[in-house]
């Protein structure tokens, strides 16, 4: 089965870092997914890590550690538009091709 | 980049009566499509599966007399609330992957979801 873990709620002031961690435990994984969602509204995608290391992209990054069952999303110079819901979901591997499994979701509220 | 277009975006109905929810790939031919359910402050729960020309793959727990869908194109997938109760409102979503199969290496393809409210 799969179990993936994250942080309720996390809050942090516009201007600072807040890193959001993800565990799992997967009969088989390909690769982790970050998606942004505002309430109400669909998840958008952020980034995808197969490999170990850390994958920078503008103001957030995300890194993975296989071997950990770890990832993190790090979002820099938080703006009061970040708010939102952070979902890591997890990739299978080929025998359940396709099917993302979510975590609960973080809910980030950046105060002024 | 790869679009699908969900409608409604929102729906009241009456308990009893069936809802349907349409789920098109604007610029690509997708011919999987994932339905999620999620309830508030809670994560999206994989429904079922929807292949093109095939029976859907539903999820343990998923009644598939109750959800049905239809994927009778390579751009249009449908799900189908029947016989609606309160307990069936949430928020759901359907999804593809990017690459219109079932890769999806670089990431999925969300519609914008359906907020269905059963009174």
């Amino acid at each position: 089965g799969q179990n993936i873990d994250q942080p309720t709620e996390m809050t942090a002031t516009e201007g600072a870092i807040v890193q959001i961690n993800c565990t799992y435990q997967t009969s088989g994984f390909n690769g982790l997914f970050w998606y942004q969602q505002h309430a109400g509204e669909a998840p958008t995608f952020l980034s995808y890590n197969v490999l170990d290391g850390l994958e920078e992209k503008g103001r957030f990054s995300s890194f993975l550690s296989r071997s950990k069952g770890y990832s993190y999303l790090l979002l820099k110079e938080l703006q009061m538009k970040d708010s939102a819901s952070y979902l890591c979901a997890t990739y299978p591997t080929t025998d359940s091709w396709g099917k993302l499994q979510f975590g609960a979701g973080t809910q980030v509220v950046v105060t002024p | 980049g790869a679009v699908v277009s969900q409608h409604p975006s929102r729906v009241i109905c009456k308990s009893g009566t069936s809802v349907k929810i349409e789920c098109r790939s604007l610029d690509f031919q997708a011919t999987t499509m994932f339905w999620y359910r999620q309830f508030p402050k809670q994560s999206l729960m994989l429904m079922a599966t929807s292949n093109e020309g095939s029976k859907a793959t539903y999820e343990q727990g998923v009644e598939k007399d109750k959800f049905l869908i239809n994927h009778a194109s390579l751009t249009l997938s449908t799900l189908t609330v029947t016989s609606a109760h309160p307990e069936d409102s949430s928020f759901y979503i359907c999804s593809a992957p990017a690459g219109g199969g079932g890769e999806g290496y670089y990431g999925y393809t969300f519609g914008s979801g359906t907020r269905l409210t059963v009174v």
